[in-house]
C-alpha cells in the first residue's frame, strides 16, 4: 500500500526564514511525485512534478528536491503570501491516482 | 479559459437525502476523480474514471456513486448510506497516459449535513 507521510504537520516562520518540508514515502516504484499548494476553502494548486531521484524544480522561492526515499519543499526568504497548506501526493506505475500525505500548513508572520 | 468547474460551492443536506455535486472539465482531459478531504486529513479518493462511461472504486466508495456520460463530466452523488457526509470534495482531471500526468483540481465544494 502506498503511503505519504509529511512533516511537520504545521510550522511557523518569520518573514525571510528559510526552512524545507518534508515528504516521506512509500509506494512500489513511482511515476511521479507531487507538490501542490491549498489556501484555506480553496482547490490545490499544482506546483511541481518530480520524477526520479536527483531531480529539483524551482518555481519563485520554492524548489523541490527528490531521493529515493523522501522530498523536500525548500522555502528561500519566504514572504507572508506563501502562507497555505502544501501537500504532497504520489503516482505509482500505471496509475493515474494519487496518494496524499496530510499536508503541513505553513504560516509566515511579516 | 480552460479549468475545472465544481458546483455548488456550499450545500447542505438534510438527514436521508440524496445531493449531486457537478464537476466540468473543459481541459480535454480523460480521466477525471473525486476526493474527499476532512479537517487535518490527506485528500482521499472516492472514485475515478479513465474514460467515458467506465469508473472504478477508489478508497472510500461506500455511501457515494458516480457516473461518466461525457468526457466533460463527472457528478458525484452522495446518497442516504454515507453516514458522515460533511467534508470538503474535490474534483480533479488529468490525462491518462504518458508525461505530465499531473491532476488540476476544482474549487471544491463544502458539504454539510443539518
Amino acid at each position: 500500500e502506498d503511503q505519504v507521510t509529511q512533516s511537520p504537520e504545521a510550522l511557523r516562520l518569520q518573514e525571510g526564514e528559510s526552512s524545507s518540508l518534508n515528504c516521506s514515502y512509500t509506494v512500489s516504484g513511482l511515476r511521479g511525485l507531487f507538490w501542490y499548494r491549498q489556501d484555506p476553502g480553496k482547490g490545490p494548486e499544482f506546483l511541481f512534478t518530480l520524477y526520479s531521484a536527483g531531480e529539483e524544480k524551482e518555481k519563485e522561492r520554492l524548489k523541490a528536491t527528490l531521493t529515493k526515499k523522501e522530498s523536500f519543499l525548500h522555502i528561500t526568504a519566504p514572504k507572508p503570501e506563501d502562507s497555505a497548506t502544501y501537500l504532497c501526493a504520489v503516482q505509482a506505475p500505471g496509475y493515474s491516482t494519487l496518494t496524499f500525505g496530510k499536508g503541513t500548513m505553513l504560516l509566515v508572520s511579516p | 479559459d480552460g479549468g475545472i468547474t465544481q458546483s455548488p460551492k456550499y450545500l447542505f443536506r438534510k438527514e436521508g437525502q440524496n445531493v449531486t455535486l457537478s464537476c466540468e472539465q473543459n481541459l480535454n482531459h480523460d480521466a477525471m476523480y473525486w476526493y474527499r478531504q476532512d479537517p487535518g486529513q490527506g485528500l482521499r479518493l472516492i472514485y475515478y474514471s479513465q474514460i467515458v462511461n467506465d469508473f472504478q472504486k477508489g478508497d472510500i466508495a461506500e455511501g457515494y456513486s458516480v457516473s461518466r456520460e461525457k468526457k466533460e463530466s463527472f457528478p458525484l452523488t452522495v446518497t442516504s448510506a454515507q453516514k458522515n457526509p460533511t467534508a470538503f470534495y474535490l474534483c480533479a482531471s488529468s490525462i491518462d497516459q504518458g508525461p505530465d500526468t499531473e491532476a488540476f483540481f476544482g474549487q471544491g465544494t463544502r458539504l454539510t449535513v443539518v
